[in-house]
C-alpha cells in the first residue's frame, strides 16, 4: 500500500528561527513529490521534485529530494508569522496518476 | 481567470439526504480530483478522473459516486450522507500526463447532521 509519512505533526517556533520539515514515501512507480501550504484554505503549491529536478529553492524556502532514501525535507530560514500554516507533501505516482498525501505538518511561527 | 471553483462553500445535511458537490476547471486540465481532509487525516483521494468519460477510486471512495461528461466538470455525488460523511471536500485539477502540480479549489465544509 503507497504511504506518505510527515514529520513532526506539529511545531511551535519564534520568529527567526530555522525549520526542517521531514516527508518520507513508500510508493510504486513514484513520480514527483510536491509541497503544498495551507493557510485558512485551498493547499497552494510550493515546489515540486522530480529525478530531473532534486533540489528546488524560492526566497527562504528549500527543498531536496533524497531518491535513496526515500523522502524530502523542507527548510524554511528565518520563519515569520505568516509562514504558519500546514505544510503538506504528496507524492504522483506513474501509471495511475494518483497523488498520495502525507497528514501534514502544522507550523505555528510566534512573534 | 477563475482556476478550480468549488460550490457550495458551505452545507448543512441530514442522515440519509443526498447531495451533488459541484466542481469546475477553466484550464482545460486532463487530470481532476476529489479529495476529504479531517483533522490530522491530511488529504485523502476519494475519486479521479483522466479524461472526460473515465474515472477511478481513490482510497476513500465508499459512499461516493462520480461522473466526467465533460473536461470542465467533475461533480462528486453524495448518495445517502453518513455523520462519518462530515468533513471539508476539495477538488483539484492538472495536466495529469506531465509532472504538474495540481491546482485547488477553496473546499466545501459538510456537515452531516
Amino acid at each position: 500500500e503507497d504511504k506518505v509519512v510527515q514529520s513532526p505533526l506539529s511545531l511551535v517556533v519564534h520568529e527567526g528561527d530555522t525549520v526542517t520539515l521531514n516527508c518520507s514515501y513508500e510508493v510504486t512507480n513514484f513520480r514527483s513529490l510536491l509541497w503544498y501550504k495551507q493557510e485558512k484554505k485551498a493547499p497552494t503549491f510550493l515546489f515540486m521534485l522530480t529525478s530531473s529536478g532534486i533540489e528546488k529553492k524560492s526566497g527562504r524556502l528549500s527543498s531536496i529530494l533524497d531518491k535513496k532514501e526515500l523522502s524530502s525535507i523542507l527548510n524554511i530560514t528565518a520563519t515569520q508569522t505568516g509562514d504558519s500554516a500546514i505544510y503538506l507533501c504528496a507524492v504522483g505516482t506513474s501509471g495511475t496518476y494518483k497523488y498520495i498525501f502525507g497528514t501534514g505538518t502544522r507550523l505555528k511561527v510566534l512573534a | 481567470n477563475a482556476g478550480v471553483t468549488q460550490t457550495p462553500k458551505f452545507q448543512v445535511l441530514k442522515t440519509g439526504q443526498s447531495m451533488t458537490l459541484q466542481c469546475a476547471q477553466d484550464m482545460n486540465h486532463e487530470y481532476m480530483s476529489w479529495y476529504r481532509q479531517d483533522p490530522g487525516m491530511g488529504l485523502r483521494l476519494i475519486h479521479y478522473s483522466v479524461g472526460a468519460g473515465i474515472t477511478d477510486q481513490g482510497e476513500v471512495p465508499n459512499g461516493y459516486n462520480v461522473s466526467r461528461s465533460t473536461t470542465e466538470d467533475f461533480p462528486l455525488r453524495l448518495l445517502s450522507a453518513a455523520p462519518s460523511q462530515t468533513s471539508v471536500y476539495f477538488c483539484a485539477s492538472g495536466k495529469g500526463h506531465s509532472n504538474q502540480p495540481q491546482h485547488f479549489g477553496d473546499g466545501t465544509r459538510l456537515s452531516i447532521l
